[in-house]
């Protein structure tokens, strides 16, 4: 089936240790999202691809960073992650704007521990 | 004005019983809203959209109810079962879909 694939599911670092956070889609959209869920929240825009296109949200840590080396794959990079930065990461993807509203699909998240 | 609002923040339903969540927003640019159901340690899943043009949009058991005028819209799920217990979350949208603003969630819980 075609999906949203994150990796890994759950990911302990320590504090100020850089980590990534890796999504893959199968479904060959144009759109990939980052966001951040905290407990008990709503996810979070933390920024998006459009193509090759980065889309940074204004309220998004210079911490976050994120690459998309191809159509498939989307890395979050938290350089030097803080104890508020734990929290569920969820990757999502949808078809590109200029055909009318196309839905997101999620993966099923990975969830980061900071130590 | 980027918010939605959304309640009750949480629900308890009884088997059979109808759902009834409600969300409201203040910015008229949104013209795209979708409802999304989240199972713990999974990802959100689209339940069901409705676009400003129509009032109300049914699949299935799932009907959404929306009000231009007020900037209301609410999610209704008929003959609740105890597998429909989730977390549910609003949405609003413009200009394609791209950004999406969440409501705040809720957790509904079908006992039977």
């Amino acid at each position: 089936d075609a999906m949203v694939i994150q990796n890994p599911r759950y990911q302990v670092t320590q504090f100020g240790k850089p980590v990534t956070l890796s999504c893959s889609q199968t479904l060959n959209h144009n759109v990939m999202y980052w966001y951040q869920q905290k407990s008990s929240q709503a996810p979070k825009l933390l920024f998006h691809y459009y193509d090759k296109d980065f889309n940074n949200e204004a309220d998004t840590p210079d911490n976050f960073q994120s690459r998309r080396p191809n159509t498939s794959f989307c890395f979050l990079d938290i350089r030097s992650p803080g104890l508020g930065d734990a929290a569920m990461y969820l990757c999502a993807t949808s078809r590109g704007v200029g055909k009318g509203h196309q839905p997101q699909h999620f993966g099923d998240g990975t969830r980061l521990s900071i130590l | 004005q980027q918010q939605v609002k959304q309640s009750p923040q949480s629900l308890i339903v009884q088997k059979g019983g109808i759902s009834i969540i409600n969300c409201a927003y203040e910015n008229t640019a949104f013209d795209y809203f979708p409802w999304y159901q989240q199972f713990p340690g999974k990802g959100p899943a689209l339940l069901i959209a409705i676009r400003p043009d129509v009032s109300e949009k049914k699949e299935g058991r799932f009907t959404i109810s929306f009000n231009k005028s007020a900037k209301q819209f609410s999610l209704h799920i008929m003959d609740s079962q105890p597998g429909d217990s989730a977390t549910y979350f609003c949405a609003a949208g413009t200009g394609g879909g791209n950004k999406l603003t969440f409501g705040t969630g809720t957790q509904l819980k079908v006992e039977l």
